[in-house]
């Protein structure tokens, strides 16, 4: 079957330190990728996509990119703002038909502290 | 901007009661879901519903969960009969087109089963 195995959290940062958490899938076709951020009280937002190996995703100074061979798609920012403290879900959903149904990861709760 | 709404936030029941959970979807939407975590758990996929049918359900969609689209602008999630087990967050979520990926969720309902 599919599924998303990510970093186990919680991870406290401080402000400006560089992040990564780590991401790998299985699937059974040909996934597209996702970063999706979690703010407190809020809903699950879509942080970026990658849809084929290779792609970098970015967004708001997030960058992950597809690696097939590795069967990953880490997160990573450079320097990390307090605004950045949320969970993080990475997903994937498989190409064809219409459905599009998302499998995720647990999820990482990210700290930052100024 | 456009978003999807869910409620109540909080629902508290007990054990054997039925409930109900509502979502309006984004307005021009044409495909819908519903999503669960269980504290501590991984975001599940439960159900997909397009054109007044229901496209895909998971292992965890048995008998006792239906889902419906009303009227125009709800979707709601129905539990016959609740269980300890079904406490979880309980996300909805709609996308667009056919080819979008996107999918923009709710900001959840907690329920709590006694």
């Amino acid at each position: 079957g599919n599924s998303v195995t990510q970093m186990e959290g919680p991870v406290t940062l401080s402000e400006e330190a560089f992040l990564t958490i780590n991401c790998t899938y299985t699937a059974t076709g040909y996934p597209s990728l996702f970063w999706y951020v979690q703010y407190p009280g809020e809903g699950l937002q879509l942080l970026l996509k990658a849809t084929k190996a290779d792609d970098k995703g970015s967004n708001k100074g997030f960058e992950a990119t597809y690696r097939k061979e590795t069967t990953s798609f880490h997160l990573e920012k450079g320097s990390v703002q307090v605004s950045d403290s949320a969970v993080y879900f990475c997903a994937l959903s498989l190409r064809g038909g219409s459905n599009y149904k998302l499998t995720f990861g647990k999820g990482t709760l990210l700290t930052v502290n100024p | 901007e456009p978003e999807v709404t869910q409620t109540p936030s909080h629902q508290v029941t007990q054990m054997g009661q039925e409930v109900i959970l509502r979502c309006v979807p984004i307005s021009n939407h044409l495909y819908f879901y519903w999503y669960r975590q269980i504290l501590g758990q991984k975001v599940e996929f439960l159900v997909s519903f397009y054109n007044n049918e229901i496209s895909e359900k998971s292992e965890i969609f048995d008998d006792q969960f239906s889902v419906e689209r009303p009227d125009g602008s709800n979707f709601t999630l129905k539990i016959r009969s609740t269980k300890l087990e079904d406490s979880a967050m309980y996300f909805c979520a709609s996308r667009g087109q056919p080819s979008s990926y996107e999918q923009y969720f709710g900001p959840g309902t907690r329920l709590t089963v006694t």
